[in-house]
């Protein structure tokens, strides 16, 4: 089994933030790792696959990075409709896995 | 549009059984694998089980392997998930997912239900 670190598991922050989160892996998955968001009574939502590839619809606010290890999502610029928890998953490998999840909140 | 509606949670005893279902419309089901993913009462998502578009192949979550049956009917759309010798700590909405990759071995879940909640009491 994978393991994730995500941190942090809270993030406080203003609207017009630039904030960081972080998933590192037990081993190594290429770049086999996909970023979700949900809110409060919904489902997740898919924001980055392959790492780094944003999906349809995505603000470009959003990235991701890296490989290997070490992942980071990035939002450039927080709006009001960003605060959400976030999460990371590997699908590298069976079985998959997801971080414990960055709850980002307003400060 | 995508669709996928989740079915046939509820209570269920500790050891109890129960069967999910998922009912997918608006794309080729025959084509995409499918997902279930958990997540317990304030907690995090939890993946659960993956079965590949043609059922060929099948895994799952350690906390669930030997009590949980991934299956589907692509002649219906619908996915399943058997439940067996259920516990407390299954307690969780449960949300079925569709595959982003066509006639792959698993990618990212693009689309999800809105979720069933099944809860393990006596």
């Amino acid at each position: 089994v994978i393991w994730m670190t995500q941190s942090p598991s809270l993030l406080s922050a203003s609207t017009g933030d630039r904030v960081t989160i972080s998933c590192r892996m037990s081993q190594g998955i290429s770049s086999y790792l996909a970023w979700y968001q949900q809110k409060p009574g919904k489902a997740p939502e898919l924001l980055i696959y392959a790492a780094s590839t944003l999906q349809s619809g995505v603000p470009s606010r959003f990235s991701g990075s890296g490989s290997g290890t070490d992942f980071t999502l990035t939002i450039s610029c927080l709006q009001s409709e960003d605060f959400a928890t976030y999460y990371c998953q590997q699908y590298y490998s069976f079985p998959w896995t997801f971080g414990q999840g960055t709850k980002v909140e307003i400060k | 549009q995508v669709q996928l509606v989740e079915s046939g949670g509820g209570v269920v005893q500790p050891g109890g059984s129960l069967r999910l279902s998922c009912a997918a419309s608006g794309f080729t089901f025959s084509s995409y694998g499918m997902h279930w993913v958990r997540q317990a009462p304030g907690k995090g998502l939890e993946w659960v089980a993956f079965i590949r578009y043609d059922g060929s192949n099948k895994y799952y979550a350690d906390s669930v392997k030997g009590r949980f049956t991934i299956s589907r009917d692509n002649s219906k759309n619908t996915l399943y998930l058997q439940m067996n010798s259920l516990r407390a700590e299954d307690t969780a909405v449960y949300y079925c997912a569709k595959d982003s990759g066509t006639y792959s071995s698993g990618w990212p879940h693009d689309y999800w239900g809105q979720g069933t909640l099944v809860t393990v009491s006596s």
